[in-house]
């Protein structure tokens, strides 16, 4: 595709709801990267795939946080037993391996409630 | 990993002056240092970037200096506008790891 694409746009969850948060990265990007936003604040890494590999998830805040990239394109963030600190902008970003500019897609703001 | 810190959180100018925005970073083997541009509800859009083999680096209004000994980095907007007004995000990276200062609010006042 054109862009980085995230669906929901906007997800309102109750506490204690099971989310899960889609990221359709560039065509043919290798690296994909999760981030949390919170309001006024910068993105906070999350996790980072290369092709269907997890290289990286020491962001992830809790267990309750879990992503995959089974075939190293689109990507899943679930966030299990939602809690009112979950609330933020979930942004997920791509690029291709040589290139160091990211593309952030437009982002996911989930709101627990 | 590594860590970077922004300065000022919030920066007010008037229609016409010069803004500069600062970073430092922690990781002396970072080297390339992205600057975004985020606008209330959008995503984050890469407005200039340096890499560590180059000391500036100038794009029309727009220009970021380094300095790799003290590790630190700015970004120079001249003949500010209003639509210049946004949250500013500096970002070091290394090695697939990117991290992000806490972001500037910049306001240019008409």
């Amino acid at each position: 595709g054109a862009g980085v694409s995230q669906s929901p746009r906007y997800k309102v969850a109750k506490r204690g709801q099971d989310v899960a948060l889609r990221c359709d990265p560039i065509s043919g990007h290798v690296s994909l990267f999760w981030y949390q936003q919170a309001l006024g604040q910068g993105p906070e890494f999350l996790t980072y795939f290369q092709n269907e590999a997890q290289l990286d998830k020491s962001g992830l805040p809790s267990d309750r946080f879990f992503a995959e990239r089974p075939e190293g394109s689109v990507s899943t963030l679930k966030i299990q037993r939602t809690q009112q600190e979950d609330s933020a902008v979930y942004l997920c970003a791509s690029f291709q391996t040589g290139e160091y500019g990211y593309t952030f897609g437009s982002g996911t703001r989930l709101t627990v409630v | 990993g590594e860590n970077v810190e922004q300065h000022p959180s919030t920066l007010s100018v008037q229609e016409g002056d010069s803004a500069v925005i600062k970073c430092t970073y922690s990781d002396s083997a970072s080297n390339y240092f992205p600057w975004y541009k985020q606008e209330l509800g959008k995503r984050p859009q890469l407005i200039i970037d340096i890499r560590s083999n180059v000391g500036e680096k100038k794009d029309q209004r727009i220009a970021v200096t380094l300095n790799k000994t003290a590790k630190h980095f700015s970004l120079h907007i001249t003949e500010t506008q209003p639509e210049d007004s946004a949250v500013y995000f500096c970002a070091g990276y290394n090695n697939n790891d990117m991290r992000f200062g806490a972001g500037t609010r910049l306001t240019v006042k008409p």
